[in-house]
């Protein structure tokens, strides 16, 4: 199984402030035509989780423009240019390169 | 809009079974991939079974593999889990996951999750 490793596991972050998660993989997440299957997911208080971050880099539906992702192969990163007091949960990243799917443990943002 | 609704969850004993439901509405609920992925209580997220739009596909996790069956029926709109032989450690909130359909293999969108307690 692939295994994802998440760092650090708690983010507390000023707002107004930027921050930065970091996600590895014990193996590569990129494939043949170049694409990284590596999504990110924000899981906010009492909530469901939901896709923040497709194919590493690219923002889903309706996510704000202060979010970003980066990387390929086995390091990625997400970051938020801003934090908002929004923004506190738990940031997951999640492989689905090869079966079974797995997820990193979780960084948990707070707001300081 | 989409929505996905899990129904079924509940206090069981270790050895008992359960069957979790997931209504699908507001999309093509037959042009989607389907998973369930759950959350030990403050745990993270853990994938546990697949199934393909014709159901011809189905792969599960090995912690629940030989005890738990996902299956669907695309003219009811649902998605369902079977769940035998349970465990403590099955303890957990579960959630459907809907698959993309532009080939990012990403969840995009969840139910509100269906709570398992399983103690005698």
């Amino acid at each position: 199984d692939i295994v994802m490793t998440q760092s650090p596991l708690s983010l507390p972050v000023t707002p107004g402030e930027p921050a930065s998660i970091s996600c590895r993989s014990s193996q590569s997440l990129q494939h043949g035509h170049g694409y990284n299957y590596l999504h990110w997911y924000v899981q906010k208080p009492g909530q469901s989780p939901q896709l923040l971050i497709y194919l590493g880099s690219n923002r889903a539906s309706g996510v704000p423009d202060r979010f970003s992702g980066s990387g390929s192969g086995t390091d990625f990163t997400l970051k938020i240019s801003r934090v908002e007091a929004e923004d506190v949960g738990i940031y997951y990243c999640m492989q689905y390169s090869q079966t079974p799917t797995t997820f990193g443990q979780g960084t948990k943002v707070e707001i300081k | 809009e989409v929505h996905l609704v899990e129904s079924g969850g509940g206090l069981v004993q270790p050895g008992g079974s359960l069957r979790l439901s997931c209504a699908a509405s507001g999309f093509t609920f037959s042009s989607h991939h389907m998973n369930w992925v759950r959350q030990a209580p403050g745990k993270g997220l853990e994938w546990i079974a697949y199934i393909s739009i014709s159901t011809n596909v189905k792969n599960y996790a090995d912690s629940v593999k030989g005890r738990f069956t996902i299956s669907r029926d695309n003219a009811k709109n649902s998605l369902y889990l079977q769940m035998d032989s349970l465990r403590g450690e099955d303890t957990a909130i579960y959630y459907c996951a809907r698959e993309d359909t532009s080939g990012w293999y990403a969840f995009d969108s969840w139910g509100q999750g269906a709570l398992v307690t399983v103690s005698s």
